[in-house]
């Protein structure tokens, strides 16, 4: 039973412009939410995270966004660059770890 | 600041073979983490220690996978007989203190090939 989903297993945006990672949840018991940025024979690394008691936490160019009632998170990348190519997680905190599937994301030059 | 430290890197074996993987956390780090990716997949926790604890283990399959953290510090993950579905990327991670608050801060992982 997957927990925490990650619909879209690609995207491709032109740099400079916004990249929308999606993730949806099942579990209205999780009480934390991070996302993590893969890059290939690397571990994952934390980027983001969010109290299930906020609906949007900001750092720097990265944005993610909480709908509750949704059950349902988005992390934003303004402007996208190059280097931000990569896989990213979202994850959910509650009594376990839960990852999605991963989206690979690509900025195009 | 050392990172997560894990050894092999890479492992190739036969089916009904052993094989054991090494993880170092990072200094001071209470929280240990043994995840399974399989490929396509997103990373699926096996077992959490809390410092030479078991927190979690309820995704391990026992029946063949085992994994000890002595004395708190370094652990290693088990398993035997491996099975073909075994083959995935092994990644630890630790973090300061449980889950959700606590940024978890992850190993290069181990990639297991079983033939």
């Amino acid at each position: 039973d997957q927990q925490v989903k990650q619909n879209s297993p690609s995207l491709s945006v032109q740099e400079g412009r916004i990249s929308i990672l999606n993730c949806d949840y099942t579990n209205s018991m999780f009480d934390y939410f991070l996302w993590y940025k893969k890059y290939p024979a690397e571990g994952p690394t934390f980027l983001i995270s969010i109290s299930s008691i906020k609906d949007k936490n900001e750092d720097g160019r990265f944005t993610v966004f909480l709908n509750k009632s949704a059950k349902h998170l988005s992390l934003h990348i303004v402007p996208s660059q190059p280097g931000d190519s990569a896989v990213y997680f979202c994850a959910a905190s509650g009594n376990q770890f839960y990852f999605g599937t991963g989206t690979s994301l690509t900025v195009i030059p | 600041e050392a990172g997560v430290a894990q050894s092999p890197r890479y492992k190739i074996i036969e089916k009904r073979q052993s094989v054991a993987f090494w993880c170092n956390p990072i200094s001071g780090h209470a929280t240990l983490y043994w995840y399974q990716q399989i490929l396509g997949q997103g990373p699926k926790l096996l077992i959490q220690f809390q410092n030479n604890g078991v927190v979690d283990d309820s995704q391990l399959p026992k029946d063949r996978f085992s994994a000890e953290r002595l004395k708190g510090v370094d652990s290693t993950l088990k398993i035997q007989p491996a099975k073909l579905e075994d083959s995935a990327v092994y990644l630890c991670a630790s973090s300061l203190g449980l889950a959700g608050t606590y940024e978890q801060f992850f190993g290069p992982g181990t990639r297991l090939t079983v033939l």
